[in-house]
């Protein structure tokens, strides 16, 4: 177990839908990722968000948007589904802005139908 | 473009051999190079890394290779085991910037 919870495991939705994934970093990490991984993808960088801020951005498409809540977890919302966003959704914590180590979460598998 | 690139997308090794995935990277910015591990339904787990600075980092019977003029790296198991059997992800950083994977290599390790 990585410490990193993400909810829900599994989304079915339809397009043009909004969805929220939640992600609860490691307790004591101060930075959360985010991560896609489609089908033939590697892992491609969203965002990254540090004690509340955005910290870095990646190939992150604007229907998506992302924030880090005063308790550190942090949520990414997904606007206008399309059927290419469906992936693996994963969240990532470490202590400081990157150079630890990441440990992940079991992510989120999102199906857009 | 790929800045980190598994040109392999499968490897099967009979179990006790050694198992060589590789990894190409096409950024010499990057300094900091790890390779992690996934299971089926968990997310990805970080295995091994190395610096730039060094050519050769040693974990058990996991070691990591740098050739930095190639560009080059590669994971060595020796000897694999069928636990072992997982897809396993290359990823690279510069500095501070958030890691870059690769496309993952899924490996089979038959008993």
């Amino acid at each position: 177990d990585s410490g990193v919870t993400q909810t829900p495991k599994h989304l079915i939705t339809a397009t043009g839908q909004r969805v929220t994934l939640r992600c609860s970093p490691r307790s004591g990490d101060l930075s959360v990722y985010w991560y896609q991984q489609s089908l033939d993808q590697g892992l491609q960088f969203l965002i990254q968000y540090y004690n509340g801020e955005e910290r870095a951005k990646g190939n992150i498409l604007e229907r998506f948007s992302a924030q880090q809540f005063p308790d550190l977890h942090s949520e990414l919302n997904l606007s206008s589904l399309e059927l290419g966003d469906s992936a693996l959704y994963f969240c990532a914590s470490s202590q400081g802005q990157g150079l630890e180590k990441l440990f992940f979460g079991s992510g989120t598998q999102l199906s857009v139908l | 473009d790929q800045q980190v690139k598994q040109n392999s997308p499968s490897l099967s090794v009979q179990e006790g051999r050694i198992s060589i995935l590789n990894c190409d990277y096409t950024n010499s910015m990057f300094d900091y190079f790890l390779w992690y591990k996934k299971y089926p339904a968990e997310g990805p787990t970080f295995l091994i890394s190395i610096s730039s600075i060094k050519d050769k980092n040693e974990d058990g019977r996991f070691t990591v290779f740098l050739n930095k003029s190639a560009k080059h790296l590669s994971l060595h198991i020796v000897p694999s085991q069928p636990g072992d059997s997982a897809v396993y992800f290359c990823a690279a950083r510069s500095g501070n910037t958030p890691l870059v994977f690769g496309k993952g290599t899924r490996l089979s390790v038959i008993a």
